[in-house]
């Protein structure tokens, strides 16, 4: 069965600090790739997305992820974090009609 | 086992037709939701309940109506299918009542409306 990991499941990090957030998948085919952002007491918003072309992302908030198909990931970065990211983020893959989301990643920003 | 699990997966149907989606979680959470995907892969709230009471009711035609028999499920009812229905509709459950807790999601289902 197709799935989506993310192996981070809380990161913490200080104000100014890099971030990069990991997600894998498993399928060999073509997919589609999303992350989406849960701020706290908030639904879902999108960051970013795949289909095709550029394998180099860019999102909103200065957030941005790498497709590289070789490893079947999509990790999304951040040079410097803000407090105001501290957030739930979930990656996701559409292959064909079905969607998968990861379990998702705590992000704890410290100022 | 599938935490939060939908059912059907694909949906094709007539326009003017009534169909339901159904969504269960096993995860002992309060709060269910349903959300739709639109054409750029936002996804929209469209109803939230909690304990089995509708707490969120963003503003969807009333064809769409939840109806939840127990905390455990929320099944989405739609009457009267349009054109414009056709999307990818998820079910999500979480823990935290009105507050949204972290959010954990079903597959999603893929409606057809022709």
């Amino acid at each position: 069965a197709q799935s989506v990991s993310q192996h981070n499941h809380h990161v913490i990090l200080s104000e100014a600090a890099s971030l990069e957030l990991g997600c894998n998948y498993s399928y060999g085919g073509t997919v589609n790739l999303f992350w989406y952002v849960q701020y706290p007491g908030q639904h879902l918003q999108l960051l970013l997305k795949y289909f095709s072309g550029d394998p180099l992302v860019k999102g909103i908030k200065g957030f941005e992820a790498e497709f590289i198909k070789s490893k079947f990931s999509f990790n999304l970065r951040k040079p410097s974090v803000q407090w105001s990211d501290t957030a739930e983020y979930f990656c996701a893959v559409n292959t064909g009609n079905q969607f998968y989301f990861g379990t998702g990643t705590s992000l704890t920003v410290i100022p | 086992d599938t935490a939060v699990s939908q059912t059907p997966k694909y949906l094709v149907t007539q326009m003017g037709n009534d169909k339901s989606i159904k969504c269960e979680q096993n995860l002992g959470h309060d709060t269910m939701y349903w959300y739709k995907q639109d054409s750029k892969k936002f996804l929209k709230i469209m109803f939230s309940y909690n304990n089995k009471e509708l707490i969120i009711n963003e503003t969807v035609p009333n064809r769409f109506s939840p109806k939840s028999p127990d905390k455990a499920h929320l099944n989405l009812h739609i009457n009267s299918l349009e054109l414009g229905d056709s999307a990818v509709y998820f079910c999500a459950s979480s823990q935290g009542g009105a507050r949204v807790g972290k959010l954990f999601f079903g597959s999603g289902t893929q409606l057809s409306v022709l």
